[in-house]
């Protein structure tokens, strides 16, 4: 099986700031790595598909980059209803996702 | 526009088998498309529990797959979740989602508490 490890588990930042939170995969995964939001008492949201492409819909502030076993979420400009937990899931093999990130403002 | 929604008992007793559906709309079951499970335990993170496909393949997670039975009704346009022997561990919001040939978690109904009493 295969395993997501994501850091930090919690951050707190302030309203602007430039956010970035890492998975990293126990095997390369190619770029078969998504990010999802989720929002207390929320289904997740799906932000970022094939580590870097943007879902429709989505703010440009969000991006994904990485691939292999490294992946990287930024929010280039922290805005209040970015407040979220953020996990990333791989694709590669049966799904698996990380054990989230709590981003606080 | 594709919508689900996760029906079955709130409440389920230790040791007694947790049963669940999941009825899809705006999409057909027989779509290339996977039909999943995911559940949260209260303040924990998000698991993956099973899969299954139109055609009868299915895929669960390894640490719980001894416990859990997957099925898809093509009639109904439905699926369901079976998870037998449970205990206060599978306390958990169960969710269901729609899984692209991606591997996309795309659509996800609200999701559904499940309590494992004693």
């Amino acid at each position: 099986d295969i395993q997501m490890t994501q850091s930090p588990s919690s951050l707190s930042a302030s309203e602007g700031d430039r956010v970035t939170i890492t998975c990293r995969a126990s095997q390369s995964i190619n770029n078969c790595l998504n990010w999802y939001q989720q929002k207390p008492g929320k289904a997740p949201k799906v932000l970022i598909y094939s580590a870097s492409s943007l879902q429709s819909g989505v703010p440009s502030r969000f991006s994904g980059s990485g691939s292999g076993t490294d992946f990287t979420l930024t929010i280039s400009s922290l805005q209040p209803e970015d407040s979220a937990t953020y996990y990333c899931q791989q694709c590669y093999s049966t799904p698996a996702f990380g054990q989230g990130t709590k981003v606080e403002i | 526009q594709v919508q689900l929604q996760e029906s079955g008992p709130g409440l389920v007793k230790s040791s007694g088998t947790l049963s669940l559906t999941c009825g899809v709309s705006g999409d057909s079951i027989s779509s290339s498309n996977w039909w999943s499970w995911v559940r949260q335990p209260p303040g924990k993170g998000l698991e993956w529990i099973a899969e299954i496909h139109h055609s009868g393949s299915s895929n669960y997670n390894p640490s719980l797959k001894s416990r859990l039975t997957i099925s898809v009704d093509k009639s109904k346009n439905q699926f369901s979740l079976k998870v037998t022997s449970v205990t206060a561990a599978d306390t958990a919001v169960y969710y269901c989602a729609k899984k692209t040939m991606v591997g996309i978690f795309d659509y996800w109904g609200q999701g559904t508490l499940v309590t494992v009493s004693s």
